[in-house]
C-alpha cells in the first residue's frame, strides 16, 4: 500500500536558522498536503500542492512538490518560536491521505 | 461557528470496558475519519466514510467500530478487543475523500485506559 516516509523525526533550530523537512512516496500521489500540529493541538492543514514542481511560498515557509510526484519539501527561513510543533505531509491516494510520521521542531531563543 | 467537536477531551476507563467517543461537524462535509496518534508514530487511520450509512476499515481497524447514521456524526467505539486503546484519537472531515480533499481536524479526545 502507500507509504509516506517523512525525515528527520526531529529538528532542533537556533532562533533565526533555516531548515528543511523532506517528504518520499512510495508511489505517485495526486496531491500532497501539509499540516502543522501545535504541542496540545490538534492538526490544522496549511498548503496543498497539486502540480508536478509546484512551489508555493507562505511568508517564511515555502512548500515544494516533487517533478514525479512522489516527494515534497518545506523549508522554513528565519525560524521563529511560532514555528515550534510537528509538522506533518500527506499523500493522497485514491480515497485517502496517508500521513507521514512528522517532523517535530523545537527552537532555541 | 462551523467546526468539528469532539468530546470528551480526556477520558478515562477501566481495562475491559468499551468506551465511545464522540465526532460531530457542521460543515457538511461528505467524508469523515478516525484517526489514532500515538507519540512518534504520526497519524494512523482507524476508519473513514464516504457517505451516510457507509464506512471502510483503514490501516488498524481491529479493536474498533463505528458508525454513520447521520451526515454531521461518526462515533468511534474502542472496544476492550484493541489491545493498547491509551492513545490520542483524532477525528477529521472532509468535502471527499478524492483529491482535493482538505481535512479538518477536531481538537481530540485523550483516552487512558487503566
Amino acid at each position: 500500500g502507500q507509504q509516506v516516509m517523512q525525515i528527520p523525526q526531529y529538528q532542533h533550530v537556533q532562533e533565526g536558522e533555516d531548515f528543511t523537512t523532506y517528504c518520499n512516496s512510495s508511489t505517485t500521489l495526486s496531491n500532497i498536503q501539509w499540516y502543522k500540529q501545535r504541542p496540545g493541538g490538534h492538526p490544522v492543514f496549511l498548503i496543498q500542492l497539486v502540480k508536478s514542481g509546484e512551489v508555493k511560498k507562505q511568508k517564511r515557509l515555502t512548500f515544494q512538490f516533487g517533478e514525479a510526484k512522489k516527494n515534497s519539501s518545506l523549508h522554513i527561513t528565519a525560524t521563529q518560536t511560532t514555528d515550534v510543533g510537528t509538522y506533518f505531509c500527506a499523500g493522497q491516494g485514491d480515497y485517502k491521505l496517508s500521513f507521514g510520521a512528522g517532523t517535530t521542531v523545537t527552537v532555541r531563543a | 461557528d462551523g467546526g468539528i467537536t469532539q468530546s470528551p477531551k480526556y477520558l478515562f476507563r477501566k481495562e475491559g470496558q468499551n468506551v465511545t467517543l464522540s465526532c460531530e461537524q457542521n460543515l457538511n462535509h461528505d467524508a469523515m475519519y478516525w484517526y489514532r496518534q500515538d507519540p512518534g508514530q504520526g497519524l494512523r487511520l482507524i476508519y473513514y466514510s464516504q457517505i451516510v450509512n457507509d464506512f471502510q476499515k483503514g490501516d488498524i481497524a481491529e479493536g474498533y467500530s463505528v458508525s454513520r447514521e447521520k451526515k454531521e456524526s461518526f462515533p468511534l467505539t474502542v472496544t476492550s478487543a484493541q489491545k493498547n486503546p491509551t492513545a490520542f484519537y483524532l477525528c477529521a472531515s472532509s468535502k471527499t475523500t478524492g483529491a482535493g480533499g482538505v481535512q479538518f481536524f477536531g481538537p481530540g479526545t485523550r483516552l487512558t485506559v487503566l
